[in-house]
């Protein structure tokens, strides 16, 4: 099956600064990565995702780019706020195959 | 839509109880998820239903655990007798099938003292 390696566990960055989290995943299969992020007390929550086709894909501050050839991914965030400080989880899933395989998580603060 | 819905949101019992965790899936969801999450382990996958069969409940733990889905709209994890090593939050979550994003609920902490 699936095995997917998130680092780093946490993550300590001031206020302004860019924050990086990087995820290796084993299945060459596997075509579809969600990141998920987590706020103290709920549910993760699905904040970007990229597809085997795609090599890098923005939102606003956020941003992911998959190497394929590497099996790894990653999520940056730039102009890092506080409200930023949470947990994030990247994910991978196969073709046919829809249960995600999460990371570990990581704990990302931001300081003001 | 009001998301996923779980219950209780925290959960205390004593060892060796019975435990019941509910999940009110999103009208329209097909699948639904049970998922685990601990310090040590993160979020493990315990059991995943599709059009309310069990998929793949080789996450389950052991037989201590059981869930149904007796309709589209509701699910129950079940452990009996609990452990203070079942102490963890649990989600459930939806998706379409076919979709690819699952929606979590808030989580029902459990601590088994």
């Amino acid at each position: 099956g699936e095995n997917v390696e998130q680092h780093p566990s946490t993550l300590s960055v001031q206020e302004g600064d860019s924050a990086v989290i990087k995820c290796t995943y084993s299945d060459s299969a596997s075509n579809y990565f969600p990141w998920y992020k987590q706020e103290l007390g709920k549910g993760p929550q699905l904040i970007i995702d990229i597809r085997s086709n795609v090599g890098e894909k923005k939102d606003q501050r956020i941003a992911v780019t998959l190497n394929k050839t590497a099996k790894h991914f990653s999520l940056h965030i730039t102009e890092t706020q506080p409200e930023d400080s949470a947990v994030y989880f990247c994910a991978a899933m196969g073709t046919g195959s829809y249960i995600p395989t999460f990371g570990r998580g990581t704990s990302l603060i931001v300081h003001p | 839509d009001a998301g996923v819905i779980q219950s209780p949101r925290h959960e205390v019992t004593e060892m060796g109880q019975e435990v019941t965790l509910r999940c009110k899936p999103i009208s329209g969801h097909n699948s639904l998820f049970w998922y685990r999450q601990t310090m040590m382990r993160g979020l493990e996958l315990l059991i995943y239903f599709n059009n309310n069969v069990p998929i793949d409940d080789s996450g389950m733990p052991e037989d201590r655990f059981s869930a149904k889905m007796p309709n589209a709209s509701f699910s129950t994890l079940k452990i009996q007798p609990s452990e203070p090593r079942d102490s963890a939050v649990y989600f459930c979550a939806s998706s379409l099938m076919g979709e690819t994003e699952a929606f979590f609920g808030q989580g029902t902490r459990l601590t088994v003292v």
